[in-house]
């Protein structure tokens, strides 16, 4: 699986958008692009997940390049609850035996 | 998604003890994972769970060590054998459905203090 850069660490105010980007340069045509996160002391939460498209959901909104190498989640409007470890993965389809490796991720602090 | 649960949620254990995690799911499941994270530290896979068959582990664990059981679709157990402080991490059991958006849901974990 690919490996991702992320920035370690990220402030946003409450109530902006809050943009974490993730760099995957070496990302395969069949790999997907997932977004987790995890608020201190939980496991980690599934956000969104895209492989060429940008996606949308309740909680955020994942934009990749054209070229696939890099993308960025956008949550739209941060709260202090957003305040967590988000992961940038990318991987294979499980069933070609895709693992969900994690890296160090961005730690984004949402301040009042 | 899955909903996962997982017990012990937390354990004080004594070097040289073993201890047997246990990961339910409310549904039936394709894939299952256990992951440790160390203090601090970001997750790391430990190994697959394979149903009926022997796990898959990640280079530098080992089937001594961690011990795993899968023997249906929704139930997985972890055993850390011979415990040491080192071993004092959070384990996380994580499943998949592995169709459709393949999305990989986790428990809460099973903080584990090895004194």
């Amino acid at each position: 699986d690919a490996k991702t850069t992320q920035p370690t660490s990220m402030d946003c105010a409450e109530g902006r958008a809050a943009n974490l980007p993730c760099n995957h340069s070496t990302i395969s045509g069949n790999e997907y692009v997932y977004w987790y996160r995890q608020i201190h002391s939980q496991g980690p939460q599934y956000i969104i997940h895209g492989l060429k498209n940008n996606e949308t959901n309740e909680m955020a909104s994942l934009i990749i390049t054209e070229d696939r190498k890099s993308s960025t989640l956008i949550l739209p409007h941060a709260t202090l609850r957003d305040t967590a470890v988000y992961y940038c993965i990318v991987r294979v389809d499980f069933t070609q035996g895709g693992k969900l490796i994690f890296g160090q991720g961005t730690e984004l602090s949402v301040k009042p | 998604s899955a909903v996962i649960s997982q017990k012990p949620s937390r354990d004080i254990c004594q070097r040289g003890t073993s201890l047997t995690i246990q990961c339910q799911v409310d549904s039936q499941v394709t894939m299952m994972f256990w992951y440790r994270q160390q203090p601090g530290q970001s997750l790391t896979l430990i190994a697959t769970a394979n149903q009926g068959s022997e796990a898959t582990y990640e280079s530098g664990f080992v089937i001594d060590k961690f011990p795993i059981s899968r023997p249906n679709l929704t139930f997985s157990t972890l055993t850390v054998s011979n415990m040491s402080p080192e071993d004092s991490s959070i384990y996380l059991c994580s499943a998949s459905r592995g169709s459709g958006a393949n999305v990989l849901t986790f428990g809460a974990g099973s903080r584990l203090t090895v004194l």
